[in-house]
């Protein structure tokens, strides 16, 4: 157990539906990092929040969106959902706000599946 | 997004090989990190190198930052079965907007 907690582990949802995915950070922890794994394109940095600020965005779909709540826990919601969002996503967390590499925690991860 | 260059996208090797694999970019890099992603899991870090040149060990993990902070090496000596799983490097960037990059990760198989 990492300590960084995802709900739920696996989702299946149609075409065009909206879902939120939840991650609970490592206690202590101040930043969270949103991250999408498929199989071709590796893993791809979505957005971390710092103490409830968004700090810095990647590849991230205007579709998409998260936010980190003053218990610190984070939400991606993604909207309007494709065949193309099916993949992996994977919250990590960090005790600091600069995206500093070392420190970085993964959760287990959501599967997504869109059918 | 940039990526790093990760090779070999897969191996499959037989119990009690050693392993290489290594990452190279058109960028210089800070720092160099190197994970390992078991099937159905999250990454988890092996390996951190900070300096150029850099050598560190983990077990039956020897990581190397490249004398040219453009590239790093992994490898595995007597590899076992539960070595299987995925191994990403990641790269820091440099100046003050650092991002951390990825490779797209090399796949391993291991014939007990």
């Amino acid at each position: 157990d990492s300590g960084v907690t995802q709900t739920p582990k696996h989702l299946i949802t149609a075409t065009g539906q909206r879902v939120t995915l939840r991650c609970s950070p490592r206690s202590g922890d101040l930043s969270v990092y949103w991250y999408q794994q498929s199989l071709d394109q590796g893993l791809q940095f979505l957005i971390q929040y710092y103490n409830g600020e968004e700090r810095a965005k990647g590849n991230i779909l205007e579709r998409f969106s998260a936010q980190q709540f003053p218990d610190l826990h984070s939400e991606l919601n993604l909207s309007s959902l494709e065949l193309g969002d099916s993949a992996l996503y994977f919250c990590a967390s960090s005790v600091a706000g600069q995206d500093i590499g070392y420190g970085y925690t993964f959760g287990s991860g959501t599967r997504l599946t869109v059918v | 997004g940039q990526q790093l260059n990760q090779s070999p996208q897969s191996m499959f090797i037989q119990e009690g090989e050693d392993v290489s694999m290594n990452c190279t970019s058109s960028s210089i890099f800070n720092t160099w990190l190197w994970y390992k992603q078991d099937p159905g899991e999250g990454p988890v870090l092996l390996i951190a190198l900070y300096k150029a040149g850099e050598l560190t060990s983990n077990g039956r993990l020897t990581a190397q930052f490249g004398t040219t902070r453009k590239d790093s090496f992994l490898n595995i000596s007597a590899s076992i079965p539960s070595d299987v799983g995925i191994y990403f490097c990641a790269g820091l960037s440099a100046g003050n907007n650092r991002k951390l990059i990825w490779g797209l990760g090399t796949s391993l198989a291991v014939n007990p």
